[in-house]
């Protein structure tokens, strides 16, 4: 199975903050990335898909970049409702696999 | 308006077996390009693929619990059943279910989730 590798674990960060959330692939997986939110008590929400395609509703702070093996989430302007795990998911190929997450959390 | 929720037994003892039902409105099982996961996540881990269902019947597993899985569906009752057998601890998490729009790995829309437990 291919493997995912987030960095940082934990991120602390202001409201105003930009954010940067490296995943990395154990091999190619072309574009075939997902990035999501999750909030405690919460399913996970969608916000990008194939790398650096915004879901609809997702406000245009957040973007994606990569492909190949290395890839990014980007929030320009922290917001207080973005303090939250992320996780990044390939589906290049079967079985999907997630990265163990990345909770940003308050400064 | 698409949703999903999940429903099983908040319990379960080891060595049984679970069976989980993913409930869905607002889209069909049988349209093409449409499918279904599951997926799950032990408490304070993280998420979990687990398998997948597509329109045309076809089903995908995770490689390390494959041979415990088994995922169906009920177009006629808009349900996907995923049954995961000899249970065990480990094995406790919240289960659940989201749409693949595309039958892409993107998974839109996802169920609230329903807790398993397992423990004697």
């Amino acid at each position: 199975d291919i493997q995912m590798t987030q960095s940082p674990s934990t991120l602390s960060a202001s409201v105003g903050d930009r954010v940067t959330i490296t995943c990395r692939a154990s091999q190619s997986i072309s574009s075939w990335l997902a990035w999501y939110q999750q909030k405690p008590g919460k399913a996970p929400k969608i916000l990008i898909h194939k790398a650096s395609s915004l879901e609809s509703g997702v406000p245009s702070r957040f973007s994606g970049s990569g492909s190949g093996t290395e890839f990014t989430l980007t929030i320009s302007s922290l917001q207080p409702g973005d303090f939250a795990t992320y996780y990044c998911q390939q589906y290049n190929s079967y079985s999907w696999t997630f990265g163990q997450g990345t909770k940003v959390e308050i400064k | 308006q698409v949703t999903l929720r999940e429903s099983g037994p908040a319990l379960v003892k080891p060595t049984q077996t679970l069976t989980l039902t993913c409930t869905f409105s607002g889209f069909s099982l049988s349209t093409r390009g449409m499918c279904v996961s599951w997926i799950r996540q032990p408490p304070g881990k993280a998420l979990e693929w687990l398998a997948l269902i597509d329109w045309d019947d076809d089903k995908y597993y995770s490689t390390s619990l494959k041979t415990r899985l088994t995922i169906s569906k009920d177009t006629s009752k808009n349900q996907v059943v995923l049954t995961m057998t000899n249970m065990d601890p480990v094995d406790t998490a919240t289960y659940y279910c989201a749409r693949n729009r595309d039958c892409s790995g993107r998974m839109d829309v996802w169920g609230q989730g329903t807790t398993v437990t397992v423990s004697s």
